[in-house]
C-alpha cells in the first residue's frame, strides 16, 4: 500500500519552454502533497504544499509563477516549470500523506529535469 | 521555521560495525522525526519513524532514539552492510498534514 507514481521519470526540455510533472498516489487518496526538488549531492528542499482543491503554499525564495502547482483531486497534483531555464535542471519528487496515514508521507520515484 | 542539522556528512565503517548518525532540531513543537535512505537516483525510503510520546525505536538492526528535552535525534544501524551504503536523511515535522524539514543528508559507506 501506500503507493505514490511520478511522470515522467526523466525529461529533456529547451530553455523557455514548461514542463508538466505529474504525481499520483495509486492506492490511497492523498489529502495533501508536497513537492520538493533536490540539486546532486544534496538535501530534498521543500518547495511547495498543496491541499486538494486549495491553493499550493510555496516555501519563501519559491517563485509561484515559475511553478505552478494544481492539486485538483485526492489522487493527483502537477506541478509546471514555467519558461524552464538551465538552473531549474534538477531532481523533483513528490510525497504524499493521506488521513488514513496521518504523519507518514510517501514518495515519489522522482522527476529527472534536464534543461537544454 | 524548523531547522534541522545532522551529523556526520559522510560516514566510513566497515562492515559488521555500527554507525551512528545524529540530528538536532529547532521547533520544539516538532513531534515526528522518521529517517530515510535514498540510493542514488531512487526516492527516499522511510526505514523507521519516531513520534515524541517515545524515546526509542528498534526495528532490527536499526534504532532511532529521542531526546526531546535536548532536541535531538539518533539514527544506530549494527551489524552494518555493504547494502546499507547509502544517503540517509533525517527530518522533522510538528504535526500531521505539515512538510517534513529535512537534514542535509549522510553518506554512508559500509566497505567489506
Amino acid at each position: 500500500g501506500a503507493v505514490v507514481s511520478q511522470h515522467p521519470s526523466w525529461v529533456i526540455c529547451k530553455s523557455g519552454t514548461s514542463v508538466k510533472i505529474e504525481c499520483r498516489s495509486l492506492d490511497f487518496q492523498a489529502t495533501t502533497m508536497f513537492w520538493y526538488r533536490q540539486f546532486p549531492k544534496q538535501s530534498l528542499m521543500l518547495m511547495a504544499t498543496s491541499n486538494e482543491g486549495s491553493k499550493a503554499t510555496y516555501e519563501q525564495g519559491v517563485e509561484k509563477d515559475k511553478f505552478l502547482i494544481n492539486h485538483a483531486s485526492l489522487t493527483l497534483s502537477t506541478l509546471t516549470v514555467t519558461s524552464a531555464h538551465p538552473e531549474d535542471s534538477s531532481f523533483y519528487i513528490c510525497s504524499a500523506r493521506g488521513l488514513a496515514l496521518f504523519y507518514e508521507q510517501y514518495f515519489g520515484p522522482g522527476t529527472r529535469l534536464t534543461v537544454t | 521555521g524548523e531547522n534541522v542539522e545532522q551529523h556526520p556528512s559522510t560516514l566510513s565503517v566497515q562492515e559488521g560495525d555500527s554507525a551512528v548518525i545524529k540530528c538536532t532540531y529547532s521547533d520544539s513543537a516538532s513531534n515526528y522525526f522518521p529517517w530515510y535512505k535514498q540510493e542514488l537516483g531512487k526516492r527516499p525510503q522511510l526505514i523507521i519513524d519516531i513520534r515524541s510520546n517515545v524515546g526509542e525505536k528498534k526495528d532490527q538492526r536499526i534504532a532511532v532514539t529521542l531526546n526531546k528535552t535536548a532536541k535531538h535525534f539518533s539514527l544506530h544501524i549494527t551489524e552494518t552492510q555493504p547494502e546499507d551504503s547509502a544517503v540517509y536523511f533525517c527530518a522533522a515535522a510538528n504535526q500531521a498534514g505539515t512538510a517534513l524539514i529535512f537534514g542535509k543528508g549522510t553518506t554512508l559507506s559500509v566497505s567489506s
